[in-house]
């Protein structure tokens, strides 16, 4: 099993849309989540971290279920610049805690169309 | 601030050559670097954790021989990938962790590699 679960997609939905996108962890002992943002053949930047109580950013809301280990992300009224493949990912920790290891999902592609 | 600068942003080579990839935090001082790969259509794969002064520490699979790390200075580290290949044709990422930062990476543009 993978560390970290995403839909692959693609999700092609039309200006305006809601959408939103799933991920499961397997590491119940993870501490910290992020949703990054990865535009075709360029560096993924970090969108949102992700907390407990979960937290909105403008047409983003992001959501941890940490009983479930399960991650979401919801993006309202959809814009052609949200195009990009939406990667969910989880730390672990290791060496004691004392360095951080990223563990990335396979993203989630989301065409957004006119 | 926070910004990471890899250089080259892409190379082709030949086989059997080797390919120096520097990855540099232009206004703060990293502690720790870390390099990924990413194949098509896949996601980021770590490759190994570079702390300064000392040696990385490469995740399963990655052979230390062939990508050499060297993270001299607290701005700066490379990975060299030694004889490439055609297999290793793919996007090498670092990113880096700001001292004092524990959770926080900062990620480079990226290098493509292409072998011939």
């Amino acid at each position: 099993r993978k560390e970290v679960e995403q839909d692959p997609g693609p999700f092609n939905v039309p200006e305006g849309a809601t959408v939103a996108f799933n991920c499961t962890y397997s590491n119940s002992a993870s501490q910290s989540f992020f949703w990054y943002r990865q535009d075709c053949r360029k560096e993924p930047k970090l969108l949102m971290s992700v907390y407990s109580s979960g937290n909105e950013d403008g047409r983003f809301t992001a959501q941890l279920n940490r009983a479930s280990q399960y991650i979401s992300l919801l993006i309202r009224d959809s814009k052609l610049s949200d195009s990009a493949t939406y990667l969910c990912v989880v730390n672990s920790l290791r060496g004691g805690g004392a360095t951080n290891k990223l563990i990335f999902g396979t993203g989630t592609l989301l065409a957004v169309q006119p | 601030g926070a910004v990471v600068s890899q250089h080259p942003s892409w190379v082709i080579c030949k086989s059997g050559t080797s390919v120096k990839i520097e990855c540099r935090s232009l206004d703060f001082q990293a502690t720790t670097m870390f390099w990924y790969r990413q194949f098509p259509k896949q996601s980021l794969m770590l490759m190994a954790t570079s702390n300064e002064g000392s040696k990385a520490t490469y995740e399963q699979g990655v052979e230390k021989d062939k990508f050499l790390i060297n993270h001299a200075s607290l701005t700066l580290s490379t990975l060299t990938v030694t004889s490439a290949h055609p297999e290793d044709s793919s996007f090498y990422i670092c990113s880096a962790q700001r001292f004092g930062s524990y959770n926080e990476q900062f990620f480079g543009p990226g290098t493509r590699l292409t072998v011939l």
